[in-house]
C-alpha cells in the first residue's frame, strides 16, 4: 500500500534560515507525490508535485522538493524562510489505482521566529 | 476561473441530527472528492464521485454518504451525528480524473461542530 511519513510534527526556524520539511514515501510503483500547504482556517493549496519528469521540482513561493528514489524521500526545502511561510505542510501521494484518492501525511507545522 | 466553493463555511449541529454539506467544483471538473480533517486522525479520504457515480470510498461508516449532480456539484450527508464527527470537511475537485498526477484543488472547507 502506498503511504507517506512526515518526520517532525513541528519545525521552528528563524526568519531567513533554511526550511527543511521531511517526507518519506512507501510505494511499490512509481509514486505521484505532492506537497500541500494549509494556512489557519483555510483549505489546502498545492505547492508542488512530482510526476517523474524531473527529480528536482520547483513550486510556488520559493519552495522546491527533490525526489530521491534510493532514499524513498521527497523533502521540501526553501533557502530563506519568511514570516508568511508559517503554516501546516502536508506531503501526499496519489493512490496508483485511483485517480483521485490522495493519502496525506500527518502534517508538519512550520513556525518562523523573527 | 472560480475555485472550489464549499457551503456553509461553519455549522453547529446537535448530536443525533443530520447535516448536508455542499461543494461546487471548478468549472469543467468532473471529479469531486471529500476529506475529513481532525486533529487526531489528520486528513482522511471519505469518497470520490465522478460523473455522478461514486468511484471510491474510504473507511467511514454508512452514516456518511454523498452524491453528485449532473452539473458536477456534490453534496455530503452525515446522519445521526456524533461528537466525533466534529471536523473540517474538505472538498477537492479534479479535471477528468484520469492520470495519477492529476492535481486536486481544494475548497476552504466546512467546519462542523457537533454539540
Amino acid at each position: 500500500a502506498q503511504s507517506v511519513t512526515q518526520l517532525g510534527s513541528h519545525v521552528s526556524v528563524s526568519e531567513g534560515a533554511l526550511v527543511l520539511l521531511r517526507c518519506n514515501y512507501s510505494s511499490s510503483v512509481p509514486p505521484y507525490l505532492f506537497w500541500y500547504v494549509q494556512y489557519p482556517n483555510q483549505g489546502l493549496q498545492l505547492l508542488l508535485k512530482y510526476t517523474s519528469a524531473a527529480t528536482l521540482v520547483k513550486g510556488i513561493n520559493g519552495f522546491e522538493a527533490e525526489f530521491k528514489k534510493s532514499e524513498t524521500s521527497f523533502h521540501l526545502t526553501k533557502p530563506s524562510a519568511h514570516m508568511s511561510d508559517a503554516a501546516e505542510y502536508f506531503c501526499a501521494v496519489r493512490v496508483y489505482s485511483s485517480a483521485s484518492k490522495i493519502i496525506f501525511g500527518s502534517g508538519t507545522r512550520l513556525s518562523i521566529r523573527p | 476561473k472560480a475555485g472550489v466553493t464549499q457551503t456553509p463555511r461553519y455549522l453547529i449541529k446537535t448530536r443525533g441530527q443530520q447535516v448536508t454539506l455542499s461543494c461546487s467544483p471548478i468549472s469543467g471538473h468532473r471529479s469531486v472528492s471529500w476529506y475529513q480533517q481532525t486533529p487526531g486522525q489528520g486528513l482522511q479520504f471519505l469518497f470520490e464521485y465522478f460523473s455522478e457515480t461514486q468511484r471510491n470510498k474510504g473507511n467511514f461508516p454508512g452514516r456518511f454518504s454523498g452524491r453528485q449532480f449532473s452539473n458536477s456539484r456534490s453534496e455530503m450527508n452525515v446522519s445521526t451525528l456524533e461528537l466525533g464527527d466534529s471536523a473540517l470537511y474538505l472538498c477537492a475537485s479534479s479535471s477528468t480524473g484520469t492520470g495519477s498526477n492529476t492535481e486536486a484543488f481544494f475548497g476552504q472547507g466546512t467546519r462542523l461542530t457537533v454539540v
